[in-house]
């Protein structure tokens, strides 16, 4: 079975640029979520989706993020404009609807410049 | 907001021996789980508690999920050089249910062969 999988693995784009990061969860997973670990600090929860619909986005930072999963498969996170303290390490995972063992990515790395 | 507390940053410890490191809250967490990541990869879960009192094992690994719901443990027996990783204990609000994790900034392993 495969695992989750995010695209790009890597990203360096300048202040003010936009970024679109993909996840694909394992399948038949209905909640997908989406951390973000920045240098040095803990890895933070941003969003949480149940299929197509949002339901825990107490994490996002602002409005330049947006997170869409249309059709309840993958997810996409978009960062735009961006700024120079978004930079860090974004991960997707994804689990069941029974119990909350969350599988990982392995994570795109955003670089800001 | 709730934390996770996770010290040190980092162990150093000879191949064979035991480790344990533990993990503490203010707050009540009704999950638990530790997740090792290695360079370059995303987390990947280790074990999973739900229940307070409760001891698992996963080959080498012992964890538990303390008794006040605050704090939980991981022992590792008999370290092998491919232990080296970052430790991180997670918590999460509901028993069984899907929602967010906290993190805690996560322990760095080195193992001396």
């Amino acid at each position: 079975e495969a695992g989750v999988t995010q695209f790009p693995s890597h990203s360096v784009i300048e202040k003010g640029q936009t970024v679109t990061l993909r996840c694909d969860p394992i399948s038949g997973h209905d909640n997908l979520y989406w951390y973000r670990r920045v240098m040095g600090k803990e890895i933070k929860f941003l969003l949480h989706f149940v299929k197509e619909s949002k339901q825990d986005e107490s994490g996002m930072p602002n409005n330049r993020f947006l997170a869409e999963r249309t059709g309840g498969t993958y997810s996409t996170l978009k960062v735009q404009p961006a700024e120079l303290e978004d930079s860090g390490v974004y991960f997707c995972a994804s689990s069941t609807d029974r119990g909350n063992e969350q599988f990982f990515g392995p994570g795109t790395r955003l670089t800001v410049l | 907001g709730q934390q996770l507390n996770q010290s040190p940053q980092s162990m150093f410890i000879q191949e064979g021996e035991d480790v344990s490191m533990n993990c503490t809250s203010s707050s009540i967490f009704n999950t638990w789980l530790w997740y090792k990541q290695d360079p370059g990869e995303g987390p990947v879960l280790l074990i999973a508690l739900y229940k307070a009192g409760e001891l698992t094992s996963n080959g080498r690994l012992t964890a538990q999920f303390g008794i006040t719901r605050k704090d939980s443990f991981l022992n590792i027996s008999a370290s092998i050089p491919s232990d080296v990783g970052i430790y991180f204990c997670a918590g999460g609000p509901y028993t069984g249910a899907n929602s967010k994790l906290t993190f805690g900034k996560g322990i760095t392993l080195s193992v001396r062969p």
